[in-house]
């Protein structure tokens, strides 16, 4: 167990609608990040924030957005779903060294029908 | 960028010494090298990470030539249980927007 929770396990929904994925880092980390892992694309960064600051943004969708919240947790917006948006979602956190070491959660599953 | 190159797939046997190298030519000079190590349907797993010369901590090696234009990873004495899929990862505390990570390399051990 990483220490960071990501909620749901699985979304399975249409094309079109819009869904959130939360996260929840490791207690003390102030660094979240974002993953996208696809069959066909291996593991993609999307964006990070520390301390609820945007640090750094990666391949990330202009209909893709995230924050994060006073007590740290975050939260990954993804609207206009389409079929290739079907990926597990990954959620890192970590300390507050430049480039520490990332604990990942276990990932939420999305499936765009 | 500090875009890495490792190679697709290695076979090893139980008991075995593996070595898995990664090519990151273009790396920083604020780059760190980081290794992780991820199972089906799981979230990658922290390994092990360096910046020069050599790191040992209780599951793995990494070695880092001077030139710092490519790392290994050394899992000594492998089990079944090592079969997974091994990134490795470079940036800094200056380039984060350029974290990616590679395509991984699929580490099969065989009984």
């Amino acid at each position: 167990d990483s220490g960071v929770t990501q909620t749901p396990k699985h979304l399975i929904t249409a094309t079109g609608q819009r869904v959130t994925l939360r996260c929840s880092p490791r207690s003390g980390d102030l660094s979240v990040y974002w993953y996208q892992q696809s069959l066909d694309q291996g593991l993609q960064f999307l964006i990070q924030y520390y301390n609820g600051e945007e640090r750094a943004k990666g391949n990330i969708l202009e209909r893709f957005s995230a924050q994060q919240f006073p007590d740290l947790h975050s939260e990954l917006n993804l609207s206009s779903l389409e079929l290739g948006d079907s990926a597990l979602y990954f959620c890192a956190s970590s300390g507050p060294r430049g480039f520490s070491e990332q604990y990942f959660g276990p990932g939420t599953r999305l499936t765009v029908t | 960028l500090a875009k890495t190159t490792q190679p697709i797939s290695m076979d090893s046997y139980e008991g075995q010494e593996v070595n898995i190298t990664c090519s990151h030519n273009n790396i920083a000079t604020n780059d760190y090298i980081t290794w992780y190590q991820q199972f089906p349907s799981q979230g990658p797993r922290f390994i092990i990470q360096g910046y020069k010369t050599k790191v040992t901590n209780e599951v793995a090696s990494l070695f880092i030539p001077a030139d710092r234009k490519s790392s290994t990873l050394s899992l000594p004495r492998v089990s079944l249980s090592d079969t997974a899929v091994y990134y490795c990862l470079v940036g800094g505390v200056y380039n984060n927007n350029d974290m990616r990570f590679g395509a991984g390399t699929r580490l099969t051990v065989k009984p």
